[in-house]
């Protein structure tokens, strides 16, 4: 159980270029959905926090314009890279928890790795 | 701010051994402590949470120790396998809010066949 579906799992696209990320739970409702941005040989670092139908809370400088986040339904959130540049090549991963209490773990995808020309 | 953080950044164990993973973390509000294993070119995987009521919690060969004195938590792993090799994040949960997890920075554990 607790299945959270990333797609795509790669990407390769051009210097300006919008490229948006799905992240399902395949099995459960997520009430928040959280998207991270790791670095090679690095640790994960939170961007933003979503709940469903409401808008994103973004951590200290991450740019809300640059990357779009969106929690239409209980089961999908989108992160939209917008005007893509090089800078923003990294490996994206979502998270969804079930339930708003605190004792839940996340669950996570597999990750979407961004190669930006 | 908020930090967790490891002592150890590569951890070479035998396969067959027990392997030990530190953490220390640094809020003493926090309440809740997960483990999550990450493998190359994936995300992380949940192995196993302790709430901050419990001093120690078993899993399949995983066991999860909290000293909330010194703010140290611990993850151990018995009979170590080749599969066991990984990075292995310990991240807390801050209380109240939206629930954010703070993840460590993480150690990769190296079994040796």
């Amino acid at each position: 159980g607790a299945v959270v579906s990333q797609h795509p799992s790669w990407v390769i696209c051009k210097s300006g270029t919008s490229v948006k990320i799905e992240c399902r739970s395949l099995d459960f409702q997520a009430t928040t959905m959280f998207w991270y941005r790791q670095f090679p040989k690095q640790s994960l670092m939170l961007m933003a926090t979503s709940n469903e139908g409401s808008k994103a809370t973004y951590e200290q400088g991450v740019e809300k314009d640059k990357f779009l986040i969106n929690h239409a339904s209980l089961t999908l959130s989108t992160l939209t890279v917008t005007s893509a540049h090089p800078e923003d090549s990294s490996f994206y991963i979502c998270s969804a928890r079930e339930g708003m209490g605190g004792y839940q773990p996340q669950h996570f995808g597999d990750g979407t790795r961004l190669s930006i020309l | 701010g908020e930090s967790v953080g490891l002592h150890l950044p590569t951890l070479s164990v035998q396969e067959g051994d027990n392997s030990i993973i530190n953490c220390a973390y640094s809020n003493s509000a926090s309440d809740y402590f997960i483990w999550y294993k990450q493998e190359s070119g994936k995300g992380p995987q949940f192995i196993i949470d302790i709430r901050s009521n419990m001093d120690k919690r078993q899993g399949q060969r995983v066991t999860v120790l909290l000293n909330k004195t010194v703010k140290h938590l611990s993850l151990q792993i018995a009979a170590t396998q080749p599969g066991d090799s990984a990075v292995y994040f310990c991240a807390e949960n801050s209380a109240g809010g939206y629930q954010k997890v703070t993840f460590g920075t993480g150690t990769k554990l190296q079994v040796i066949p």
